[in-house]
Order: C-alpha cells, then structure tokens, then sequence
C-alpha cells in the first residue's frame, strides 16, 4: 500500500490567481495521477504525472492551465493557474505502486478549492 | 472513451438491510476497483477486482469480465457505510489510469 499527504488541505483563492497543490508518497512511485472532482460529480482525470517526462494530459486539459512537476519519486505539485470559479473542486492524488502491472490505486485525501 | 454506467444512482436503507450495486463497462479492461468515499471526501479502496470474487467482512465482490459488469454487495448495513460508491475501470489499452462512473449515493439509516 501507499501512504499519500496532499497540502494544503483546503483553500479559498480569488479568481484570477493560481494555486499550486503538493502531493507526498511515502514509499517511491513510478504512476503519478491527478484528478479533479467537482461539485457533486464523479471524478475525472486530469493528467498522468511520471518521473523524468512530461505530463500527460487528458482531453480538456491543458498545461498552460494545470502545468504538472514530478521532480522524483515521491513527490508531484499541480498548478491550478488563472482560476475562475469553475474551478472550484476538489483535487485528488493518487498512486499506482506497480510498474509493471495494474493493481490498486490509492488516493490522497484531496485538496478542497473554493474560488471567488 | 469507455463508458461506466453505476446503478442505482441513490439508495437508502435501514441499518442491517443487504444491497448490491451495479457497474456495467462498454469495453473490455484490465483493472477494475471499487471505492467508497466518505462523508469527508477520503476515497477507500475496497476491491482490485478486474475478475472473479473477493470478500472482505460485510462486503463482497464479484466481475463477470466477459459480460462487462461487477456487482458489489453490502451486508447487514451500518450507518458508517454511509457515502458514495465508486467503481473505476481501466482499460486494456490505456495504461494505468482510471475511468470512473457517477457514483452510488448511499444512505444508511439507523
């Protein structure tokens, strides 16, 4: 299993800032995610962050709006740049442990965004 | 992109009533979970379960791969089963990352 912080825990921004959001793992981890809930909705994936690459971002998505860093192993931000108020939501880490099979994900407790 | 269909999409029972849950996928995977998030947004894994049937306490789960649906069944319900479950597939041909459906609202009362 795998042991995942996110910071901050929740935040209030005023439209037109940006907000970087930091998620921890406690062991190394090869398969980043990261995932946007909004109000109410499922969960959707935002991009795949892997060590050493660039980002791989879903259809909708873009990195100018959500640029993603993966400096090592362990650790991974997302920028939530030039917010408006639909991008009030809740931002989830998660990990896939195995690099060489799939098997469980395990999510951060999410990162709540509330947006002016 | 493959479509996840959950039903009901809302349920609510009294504290010892059974449930079972319904996930129906439009393509074929290779990973297939199920989450309950609780009143306070933390996501749990209950089941790595792409085929077969696992158990784990009150809570069972069985994939049926070849005809595209899981079930997850709940017995004698507490309140603290309470929140939203979450079945989220991966597709055979799309790495690691997951698709999620709707969700089931589920309320349990005591």
């Amino acid at each position: 299993s795998a042991v995942i912080s996110q910071k901050p825990s929740r935040d209030i921004c005023q439209r037109g800032t940006s907000l970087t959001i930091q998620c921890q793992v406690d062991s190394q981890v090869t398969m980043m995610f990261w995932y946007r809930q909004q109000p109410g909705q499922s969960l959707t994936l935002i991009a795949t962050a892997n060590q050493g690459s660039e980002a791989t971002y879903e259809s909708g998505f873009v990195i100018d709006k959500f640029p993603i860093s993966r400096p090592n192993l362990t650790f991974s931000t997302l920028t939530v740049s030039n917010m408006s108020p639909e991008d009030s939501s809740i931002y989830l880490c998660s990990v896939s442990p195995s690099a060489v099979s799939q098997e469980t994900q395990y999510f951060g407790p999410g990162t709540r965004l509330l947006v002016l | 992109g493959i479509q996840v269909e959950q039903s009901p999409p809302d349920l609510i029972l009294q504290e010892g009533a059974n449930s079972t849950l319904r996930c129906n996928f439009s393509d074929s995977v290779n990973n297939l979970q199920w989450f309950h998030q609780n009143p306070w947004g933390q996501l749990i894994n209950l089941f790595y379960i792409p085929s077969g049937t696992k158990q784990n306490g009150r809570l069972s789960a069985t994939t049926v791969a070849t005809e595209r649906y899981s079930l997850l069944y709940i017995s004698s319900s507490q309140t603290t089963d309470s929140g939203v479950y979450f079945c989220a597939v991966g597709p055979s041909n799309s790495g690691y990352a997951l698709n999620f459906g709707k969700g089931t609202s589920l309320l349990v009362t005591p």
